[in-house]
């Protein structure tokens, strides 16, 4: 049974550039979350994605979008670039439905230059 | 304004001993506790949690107390084993099901 899978695992980007990190959840859940991982800090949320929706956002700016696809895969976006921007991605799936765990994937580390 | 604080960055224990991870939070609309392990290189996998309408959670070596009136979780591991050495967070949820993470804490256990 496959778990959470992100691609790619590692990607080099310059300022301004735009990135599309991807997610596929575990088998059998619907719901995907984003969380960004900085060097030494915990993961802050992102977003949370539930039919094809954007149920929740956490405090990130617009530059961060994302996407659900009808079997429940998922990608986030980032436009313009920003040094700051640097950090693991991590994506999660879970069943929808309050104290449902996360599983998370291995994450996507995005370096920008 | 950080909502969950795990204070220790690092604790170090003797294999066989009893290692504590300790957690304080400040929002009093979590009501829903998670501990999440995370090696390098890999995602944070979940280990154990409590509802806020529990005090005390165990699971095999994992133990998770909860003191709410003190807004304070603490994961004991009993008896802590080298394969357990990575970094431990602390993931408060309410209902909105968001996970709020801690800084973590990284435990080292040596043989």
């Amino acid at each position: 049974d496959a778990g959470v899978t992100q691609s790619p695992t590692h990607l080099i980007k310059t300022r301004g550039q735009q990135v599309t990190l991807r997610c596929s959840p575990k088998s059998g859940h619907d719901t995907v979350s984003w969380y960004q991982q900085a060097l030494g800090q915990g993961p802050q949320f992102i977003f949370q994605y539930y039919e094809e929706e954007e149920r929740q956002r956490g405090n990130f700016p617009d530059r961060f979008s994302g996407h659900q696809f009808p079997n429940y895969s998922s990608e986030l976006n980032v436009n313009a670039l920003l040094l700051g921007d640097s950090a693991l991605y991590l994506c999660a799936s879970s069943l929808t439905g309050y104290g449902s765990p996360l599983h998370f994937g291995n994450g996507t580390r995005l370096t920008v230059t | 304004d950080q909502q969950v604080k795990q204070n220790s960055p690092s604790l170090s224990v003797q294999e066989g001993r009893i290692s504590i991870l300790n957690c304080d939070y400040t929002n009093s609309m979590f009501d829903y506790f998670l501990w999440y392990k995370k090696y390098p290189a890999e995602g944070p996998t979940f280990l154990i949690s409590i509802s806020s309408i529990k005090d005390k959670n165990e699971d095999g070596r994992f133990t998770v107390f909860l003191n709410k009136s003190a807004k304070h979780l603490s994961l004991h591991i009993v008896p802590s084993q080298p394969g357990d050495s990575a970094v431990y967070f602390c993931a408060p949820s309410s209902n909105t099901g968001k996970l709020i993470f801690g800084q973590g804490t990284t435990l080292q256990v040596k043989p």
